[in-house]
């Protein structure tokens, strides 16, 4: 099982920019997760999911866009990127929602210069 | 007053002692308790979870858990080097589907 995996691994933008950051599990999760990290930061929720087709704001949405078509996939779009955006980005899912842990991807380390 | 707060370090404890970590949390009604280890530039990996009052052991690793308190603490027995890192506690919302971070202790391990 590869677990969670996220692509790529570092990306520079320039401000105003769009970019897809992917998000894949193959755990069969029903619930996923996207989270940003700024530096000597916790983790800020962004966007989750529950399942296909049902997708909710976490605590700084702006800025952002999700879409979940199937199980496996949660794709987190920036339409017009912002310095502000820059940060790195988890992506995580869960088996049955918050009792039970997290899995993360390994990340995306995002510039917007 | 944050929903999970941790101490940012950082915590310095030398090669064999015992680290205590410790988190509060604001939502009398939380569920789900977690720790994570973060080494640096890497992602967060679950070390323990504790759901009820108590402690709970695995290996050197001990999380205790006071509802009453709203407190939950990780002690690290017999510290290793590899033992340093940040450790982010984080609780689940009683009904939620999210958990809520705090932003983590740093802890280094001295030789």
């Amino acid at each position: 099982n590869a677990g969670v995996t996220q692509t790529p691994k570092f990306r520079i933008l320039k401000i105003g920019q769009s970019m897809t950051l992917q998000c894949a599990q193959d755990m069969n999760h029903n619930y996923m997760y996207w989270y940003r990290q700024d530096p000597g930061m916790g983790l800020k929720l962004i966007y989750y999911s529950v399942g296909a087709g049902i997708t909710d704001k976490g605590e700084v949405p702006n800025g952002y866009n999700v879409s979940r078509s199937t199980t496996e996939d949660f794709p987190l779009r920036l339409e017009l990127a912002a310095p502000s955006q820059t940060s790195v980005y988890f992506c995580a899912s869960s088996r049955t929602g918050s009792g039970s842990p997290l899995h993360f991807g390994n990340g995306t380390r995002l510039t917007v210069t | 007053q944050k929903e999970v707060e941790q101490n940012s370090g950082p915590l310095s404890v030398p090669e064999g002692a015992i680290a205590s970590l410790n988190c509060t949390y604001s939502d009398r009604v939380s569920q789900s308790f977690f720790w994570y280890r973060q080494y640096s530039g890497k992602s967060p990996e679950l070390i323990m979870s504790i759901y009820s009052n108590g402690d709970k052991e695995d290996g050197r690793f001990t999380a205790q858990l006071n509802k009453a308190s709203q407190y939950v603490s990780l002690l690290i027995r017999d510290s290793q080097p590899s033992d340093s890192a940040t450790y982010l506690c984080a609780v689940s919302p009683g009904g939620g589907n999210k958990l809520t971070f705090g932003t983590g202790t740093q802890l280094k391990v001295e030789l």
